[in-house]
């Protein structure tokens, strides 16, 4: 497709549950963001990849957090042993380089119980 | 200094009238200032963006004005419609991009 694709767009788990959420970036696109959203609030950066360069992590909130990407494909957002303040929105953006427009998927809805 | 502060939180304006929203910074390095469009459910969508070499860019019935020495931008929709009721965030740049906490705009018939 033509615009950013994240899945699954909802996700619910239990607590201390590891779950992994997919990013598909726009193609083309070497720079790609995570951020997370909760509910009725802004948007909180997590990490963010450029081409082959090592990825930006400074805003990751804690180890349980991480993220990989391949070259200047997909990226997933793995959050180990989650916790009811993990749920939010997780949103991916990608752009076609340092600040170039960020286009924004739709997101993945994460509920812990 | 990495914040973005905007306001106000919510708006309700009438059909046909004009919302504006205001951010403001701290940080000087900051070079880029996008407006980004959120609806229920959807990720943000950019709207219209502006550069610090110029004081207001329109696109429509949007427009952005910036005032570099007060460090303050702002977002005007002309004219207003039901449409437009969204959630509206600024942001500056750096990179990543930081977001203020957003506007919940309501257009009313």
């Amino acid at each position: 497709g033509a615009g950013v694709s994240q899945s699954p767009s909802n996700k619910v788990t239990e607590k201390g549950k590891d779950v992994e959420l997919r990013c598909d970036p726009i193609s083309g696109h070497t720079a790609l963001y995570w951020y997370r959203q909760r509910l009725g609030q802004g948007l909180e950066f997590l990490i963010y990849f450029q081409g082959n360069s090592a990825p930006d992590k400074s805003g990751l909130p804690s180890d349980r957090f991480s993220a990989e990407r391949t070259g200047e494909s997909v990226s997933t957002l793995t959050i180990q042993r989650t916790q009811q303040e993990d749920s939010a929105v997780y949103l991916c953006a990608s752009s076609s380089g340092y600040r170039q427009p960020q286009h924004f998927g739709d997101g993945t809805r994460l509920s812990i119980l | 200094q990495q914040q973005v502060k905007q306001s106000p939180q919510s708006l309700i304006v009438q059909k046909g009238g004009i919302s504006i929203i205001n951010c403001a910074y701290e940080n000087t390095a900051f070079d880029y200032f996008p407006w980004y469009q959120q609806f229920p459910g959807k990720g943000p969508a950019l709207l219209i963006a502006i550069r610090p070499d110029v004081s207001e860019k329109k696109e429509g019935r949007f427009t952005i004005s910036f005032n570099k020495s007060a460090k303050q931008f702002s977002l005007h929709i002309m004219d207003s419609q039901p449409g437009d009721s969204a959630t509206y965030f600024c942001a500056a740049s750096g990179t990543p991009l930081v977001f203020g906490k957003g506007t919940r705009l309501s257009v009313i018939a």
